[in-house]
């Protein structure tokens, strides 16, 4: 099983500050395969990235991924007050899919 | 729009069963892999299962394999998880999600609004 870690934890900023958060996988993910996910209170997920880099539909573009091997951002440019959430890596570079334990989004 | 609703979620005690159900809409369901992903009350998500889109071949996670199956019925767009022996462990929101691929699992774009699954005595 591939084993997704995420930081940090909690991250804490104001809307505007540009966000930063990591993905370590603890082994190389074939054809960069990572995608991120944001959740909000009592909503189901929501798919921001796919292929490590590419936007799903209809995500804005201060939403960028980037990475590859074992190493992986998810960055947000200018937050908004909407993106305060949880947000998740997804590996499924083998069959057995898994999620990081997510990281928080908190305002400051 | 798209659309997955589930249905089926409620509580049960320990060792028993109980179906999940996920009705698909405005997409050709059976082009596509669907899954089950699931979230304990304040934790994390937990990818639980998945089926091809014939229906051909399934994945399942080593903490359900042997007690949940996953099926699906192509002609009426509907996804089920079938949970069996169910433990303690197993209470959490059971999320049906579609996926972007057609034979494994990859990612998901589009999920349903979830149904709770209690295990309690």
């Amino acid at each position: 099983e591939i084993v997704l870690t995420q930081s940090p934890a909690t991250l804490s900023l104001s809307p505007g500050e540009r966000a930063t958060l990591s993905c370590g996988a603890s082994q190389s993910l074939s054809s960069s395969y990572l995608a991120w996910y944001q959740q909000k209170p009592g909503l189901a997920p929501r798919l921001l990235i796919h292929d490590a880099s590419n936007r799903a539909t209809g995500i804005p573009d201060r939403f960028s991924g980037g990475g590859s091997g074992t190493d992986f951002t998810l960055t947000i440019s200018g937050l908004e007050p909407e993106d305060f959430a949880v947000y998740y890596c997804q590996q499924y570079g083998s069959s057995q899919i898994t999620f990081g334990q997510g990281t928080r989004l908190e305002i400051k | 729009e798209v659309q997955l609703l589930e249905s089926g979620g409620g509580l049960v005690q320990p060792g028993g069963s109980l179906r999940l159900s996920c009705s698909a809409s405005r997409f050709i369901f059976s082009n596509y892999a669907m899954s089950w992903v699931r979230q304990a009350p304040g934790k994390g998500l937990e990818w639980v299962s998945a089926i091809s889109g014939s229906g051909g071949t399934t994945y399942s996670a080593d903490s359900v394999r042997g007690r949940f199956t996953i099926s699906r019925d192509n002609s009426n767009n509907t996804l089920y998880l079938q949970m069996n022996s169910l433990r303690a462990e197993d209470t959490a929101v059971y999320y049906c999600a579609k996926d972007r691929g057609r034979i494994r699992p990859v990612n998901f774009d589009i999920w349903g609004q979830g149904t709770l699954v209690t295990v309690s005595s």
